[in-house]
Order: C-alpha cells, then sequence, then structure tokens
C-alpha cells in the first residue's frame, strides 16, 4: 500500500485531457509538502516531469500541467499524443513517516 | 549534460551483502545532495536512502531497519550503498539520483536519475 494513492491506469484518445489524481493526507500533501511528478517509459529511469507542485522543467510541454488543493494533488495532460503513454508517478514527502514517498504509480494508456 | 551511471548490482545469495556504485559526471557533485530509489520488478519507486552534499545529514527509509548504509566521496564524484543481510524482498532496480538542492529537505525533487543496477537477491 502507497502512502500516495494513485489509479493505477487511466486512459484517452489522441487530443484529449486527461488527469491523475494522487491523494494524501494530513501527514503529506495536506500538510503543505510539495508534489513532484516524474514520467516512466518501459524499460528506463524516471524523469521529473513537474515540480513544486506546478512547475515544468525545461523541455516539458506546457501540455503537462500539476495543481494541489488540500490532500490531493494532480497531474494534467493536454492534447494527449501517442508518446505521452507511460507510467506516472507522484512524489512528495511524510512527516509521518520522515521520508519521501511515492504514490503507487498510474499507467496511462492512449487509446 | 548530467550523467549518472550505476554499477555494483548482481545476483546475491539471501543473506549476502552488495555495494552499489554511481559515478557522477556534468555537473558540480560536491553542492548536491543525491539519493537511492528502488524499483522491484513490475511495482513502484521507493524511496531508500538520501545523503546531503558534505555527509553531514543521512536518512534511510524504516523499512531497511539499518541494514543499508549510503555514503559519498565528493573527491570521486561518486556515490554508494553498502547492503547488507539482503533478502528477497530487496531484489529490485536501484537507481541513483540527485536532489534539487544541496541540503536534505523535505521539500527536494528527484531532478536526475540513473539508468539504474539490477540487484536480484536469491538461492
Amino acid at each position: 500500500q502507497s502512502v500516495l494513492t494513485q489509479p493505477p491506469s487511466v486512459s484517452g484518445a489522441p487530443g484529449q485531457r486527461v488527469t491523475i489524481s494522487c491523494t494524501g493526507s494530513s501527514s503529506n500533501i495536506g500538510a503543505g509538502y510539495a508534489v513532484h511528478w516524474y514520467q516512466q517509459f518501459p524499460g528506463t529511469a524516471p524523469q521529473l516531469l513537474v515540480y513544486e507542485n506546478n512547475n515544468r522543467p525545461s523541455g516539458v510541454p506546457d501540455r503537462f500541467s500539476g495543481s494541489k488543493s488540500g490532500t490531493i494533488a494532480s497531474l494534467a495532460i493536454a492534447g494527449l499524443q501517442a508518446e505521452d503513454e507511460a507510467d506516472y508517478y507522484c512524489q512528495s514527502f511524510d512527516s509521518s513517516l520522515s521520508g519521501w514517498v511515492f504514490g503507487g504509480g498510474t499507467k496511462l494508456t492512449v487509446l | 549534460e548530467v550523467e549518472l551511471v550505476e554499477s555494483g548490482g548482481g545476483l546475491v545469495e539471501p543473506g549476502g551483502s552488495l555495494r552499489l556504485s554511481c559515478e557522477a559526471s556534468g555537473f558540480t557533485f560536491r553542492t548536491y545532495s543525491m539519493n537511492w530509489v528502488r524499483q522491484a520488478p513490475g511495482k513502484g519507486l521507493e524511496w531508500v536512502s538520501s545523503i546531503d552534499s558534505s555527509s553531514s545529514y543521512i536518512y534511510y527509509a524504516d523499512s531497511l531497519k539499518g541494514r543499508f548504509t549510503i555514503s559519498r566521496d565528493n573527491a570521486k564524484n561518486s556515490l554508494y550503498l553498502h547492503m547488507n543481510s539482503l533478502r528477497a524482498e530487496d531484489t529490485a532496480m536501484y537507481y541513483c539520483v540527485r536532489s534539487s538542492r544541496a541540503v536534505v529537505a523535505a521539500g527536494n525533487w528527484f531532478d536526475s536519475w540513473g539508468q539504474g543496477t539490477q540487484v536480484t537477491v536469491s538461492s
């Protein structure tokens, strides 16, 4: 059981918008700790996609956006493209565990 | 360009030990905190350990219960993970990961990842 809860899978057609939720608690997201998102293609290492809730590293398209409210963070992907098909992970800090925690990951399928 | 290259993984019997290494290049290694993150086959990501830029502050996941030791050598631009009393559940890809800051802080993110080294614990 991951401390941060993500849906196991989401899907959408090319051009559509999808969102991936990341539900935490009062000891992590709800405590105000920043949420970061990573993208991982099969057989490769994760890559930073969004940091500090809603910031994109250089090179990440603005189709990707993050938000946070209360104990829930979300990653939105607009204008879905086939190349977006990957696993997505949220990450934050948990004060009860005194460590960094990840969501269980969400597999995005582009139909 | 930031490059992190892990080595030292392999097949080890339960109860055995292994030392993972990570050689960094393309950035000023001594000014960043570093981490190990692992991923069991078909599973999600799990934070393992963090060390600040000067080795003054070190943190471990509770689940490791003192079996792992992280260290670094800034003169050699290298990060290490010593793993003892290995168990089947330690089987995973181990990633060397750079943090966003020199200090280990709650708000840190993991901005650069190596390609990983596979550790398999089995008899």
